[in-house]
């Protein structure tokens, strides 16, 4: 069975910039969430999605926003690129109710 | 907002001892997590705790959830030198979350080295 897929691997965008990642959950995973995790810091929640709706969203302003297709696998969204976005963006799935999450490798974005 | 206190920070140990570390948190979480991640990769599921006082063992990896359900230890025996990388601990409120349902909450990590 594949894992969680995330691309692209690494990017770098100007301040101001919108920027879009990608994320194919892991065969028979119906929930998927994001996390930004700052360099030495642990994951930061920024939200979840199920059944292609939010179902809960962390301390994140709204120009993070996000889809959930059919078939499971979701987008982040991040418009007004600021310097502080620079960070390991990590998506997650898992079955519905099973708080293990399998997590991808992540999407490295510097802003500059 | 819950936060997650992890300690220690880092640890500097020789290859074949053991090790141990701990998280603790100002709420309570009904579920608890333990990942390692490598550099460059992300967070890779070690052990989950669903019931307070539950001890669970994954090799020579122990972890118990604490039964004041606000915190949680990870112990790892006779370490190798592949045991190197950062560990998390996470917790999880699960239903009674309501729209933070699926939130996991991390700690900062332990750094731990592991010289042969």
């Amino acid at each position: 069975e594949t894992g969680v897929t995330q691309s692209p691997t690494h990017l770098i965008k100007t301040r101001g910039q919108q920027v879009t990642l990608r994320c194919s959950s892991q065969s028979g995973h119906n929930t998927v969430s994001w996390y930004q995790q700052a360099l030495g810091q642990g994951p930061q929640f920024i939200f979840q999605y199920y059944r292609e709706e939010e179902n809960g969203r962390g301390n994140f302003p709204p120009r993070f926003s996000g889809l959930q297709f059919p078939n499971y696998s979701s987008e982040l969204n991040v418009n007004a690129l600021e310097l502080d976005d620079s960070a390991l963006y990590l998506c997650a799935s898992s079955p519905r109710g099973f708080a293990g999450y399998t997590f991808g490798s992540g999407t490295r974005l510097t802003v500059v | 907002g819950q936060q997650l206190n992890q300690s220690p920070q880092s640890m500097f140990i020789q290859e074949g001892e053991d090790v141990s570390m701990n998280c603790t948190s100002s709420s309570i979480f009904n579920t608890w997590l333990w990942y390692k991640q490598d550099p460059g990769e992300g967070p890779v599921l070690l052990i989950a705790l669903y019931k307070a006082g539950e001890l669970t063992s994954n090799g020579r990896l122990t972890a118990q959830f604490g039964i004041t359900r606000k915190d949680s230890f990870l112990n790892i025996s006779a370490s190798i030198p592949s045991d190197v990388g950062i560990y998390f601990c996470a917790g999880q409120l699960g239903r009674t979350g309501g729209t933070s349902y699926g939130k996991l909450t991390f700690g900062q990590g332990t750094i731990l080295t592991v010289h042969p």
